[in-house]
């Protein structure tokens, strides 16, 4: 089925260590953008593209990277983890021209993310 | 810059009964706005956007939502709430040609038989 896809599912990390979390949509969508769900905080934006090879930041981009080398990939790099970046990560794609959905997004599954 | 406000973390309505969820919101240009649901464990899923055209926006599963310019406030209601209505509910805007969208901290909707 189309859609955006979010690996891994699941996945702890101790202090200090350093991962990827990909996000891969076959939908052919312009932008990409990852958030980050935290109780009572709703979704926050960490970073966004609107395009293969253009990123720029959202509300709460430190201790992140990203890269969109495709328009298809959009992995999220956590370069240190911390506890504070214990959450729920969704990857989201919306394609501008599509007038049936009106820049709604299209979100993945998530991945729950655990640092001790 | 935008911004969006949910009133109510929490809400509970008896099976049958109206769903109201309140989503004001602040944006210096004319907005598009929208209402995900999540269900637990998943993705947030589209429920209805509004665009500038027609101020009732209908959505799926008998939801609408109504865009106010005067109250700045886009709420959204279903007549009969059933339990498969239990979720959590986020009101989200994105400016006209904007980039980012920027979401409520939600509402849970919670549903009593």
């Amino acid at each position: 089925n189309a859609g955006v896809t979010q690996t891994p599912k699941f996945q702890v990390l101790k202090t200090g260590q350093s991962m990827t979390l990909q996000c891969a949509q076959d939908m052919n969508h312009e932008y990409m953008s990852w958030y980050r769900q935290d109780p009572g905080m709703g979704l926050r934006l960490i970073h966004y593209s609107v395009g293969a090879g253009i990123t720029d930041q959202g509300e709460v981009p430190n201790g992140y990277n990203v890269s969109r080398s495709t328009t298809e990939d959009f992995p999220l790099r956590l370069l240190s983890a911390a506890p504070s970046q214990t959450s729920v990560y969704f990857c989201a794609s919306r394609d501008p021209r599509d007038t049936q959905r009106n820049y709604g997004y299209t979100f993945g599954s998530g991945t729950r993310l655990t640092v001790v | 810059a935008q911004s969006v406000t949910q009133l109510g973390s929490h809400v509970s309505v008896s099976e049958g009964a109206l769903v109201l969820l309140r989503c004001n919101y602040s944006s210096s240009v004319p907005p598009y706005l929208f209402w995900y649901v999540q269900y637990p464990n998943q993705g947030l899923q589209l429920l209805l956007k509004y665009t500038s055209a027609a101020t009732l926006v209908k959505g799926i599963n008998d939801f609408e939502a109504e865009f106010k310019k005067s109250e700045t406030s886009f709420h959204l209601t279903k007549p009969s709430a059933h339990m498969s209505d239990a979720a959590e509910y986020f009101c989200a805007v994105i400016n006209t040609g904007g980039f980012k969208t920027i979401f409520g901290a939600g509402t849970r909707l919670f549903v009593k038989a």
